[in-house]
């Protein structure tokens, strides 16, 4: 089963935009991880945060955490076309003794030059 | 070796057919995880190896599906008697399990068409 909820789930933006997409979960989690998937690739880490965190960067992404709503946002600033891909947010749940990843199912993103 | 590596990149199945996926994760990682990504969803997990021991299968959805990872390194994953539902690609990840706050990298995935 998928616990995360990416909103939207495609987005199109200019060159040069900025880019938000937002995750929501449901339970408990030890952290919070965005991947991004390029077609017909496969997932690549983009930032980690950790359930005691707030914010985190990362060159031109941004990402928030608030476990009281048990969402998450990603922020991509000045975006370039090369950003194109899609983006999913995977939760480690705290309930597991070990970390396996649960995926949400992702965001589009078509950025035009 | 640089990243994890899976093999075959693609693989055309009858139904009915047994397959095996091969993943080799970055040489030293402890930790070993299959996913299937259905068209336009997310990585679904399968299931997860710590070395050798098969520590979670609770994602296999059903028992026509076996993963092994024997000495601790390389995995397979097989599936008997292939349905056109099993069509997905099988991503492998491997992380170094220092800490819970570890990435995962992956590999390139297993395209599987079962006609």
């Amino acid at each position: 089963s998928q616990q995360g909820e990416e909103d939207p789930q495609a987005l199109s933006i200019q060159e040069g935009e900025n880019a938000t997409m937002n995750c929501s979960y449901k339970t408990s989690i030890n952290n919070l991880q965005w991947y991004r998937q390029n077609s017909g690739r496969g997932l690549v880490h983009l930032i980690l945060i950790r359930s005691n965190e707030r914010e985190k960067h990362s060159g031109r992404l941004r990402v928030t955490l608030d476990t009281s709503k048990k969402s998450s946002s990603l922020l991509i600033t000045a975006s370039r076309a090369a950003d194109t891909a899609s983006y999913f947010c995977a939760t480690d749940e705290d309930s597991s003794g070990y970390s396996t990843l649960t995926f949400g199912k992702g965001t589009m993103l078509l950025v035009s030059p | 070796g640089a990243g994890v590596s899976q093999s075959p990149r693609y693989k055309v199945a009858k139904r009915g057919q047994d397959v095996a996926l091969r993943c080799d994760p970055i040489s030293g990682h402890v930790s070993l995880f299959w996913y299937q990504q259905a068209l336009g969803q997310g990585p679904e997990f399968l299931t997860y190896f710590q070395n050798e021991a098969q520590l979670d299968k609770s994602g296999l959805p059903s028992d026509r599906f076996f993963a092994e990872r024997p000495e601790g390194s390389v995995s397979t994953l097989k599936i008997q008697r292939t349905q056109q539902e099993d069509s997905a690609v099988y991503l492998c990840a491997s992380s170094s399990y220092r800490s819970r706050n570890t990435e995962a990298f992956f590999g390139q995935g297993t395209r599987l068409t079962v006609v």
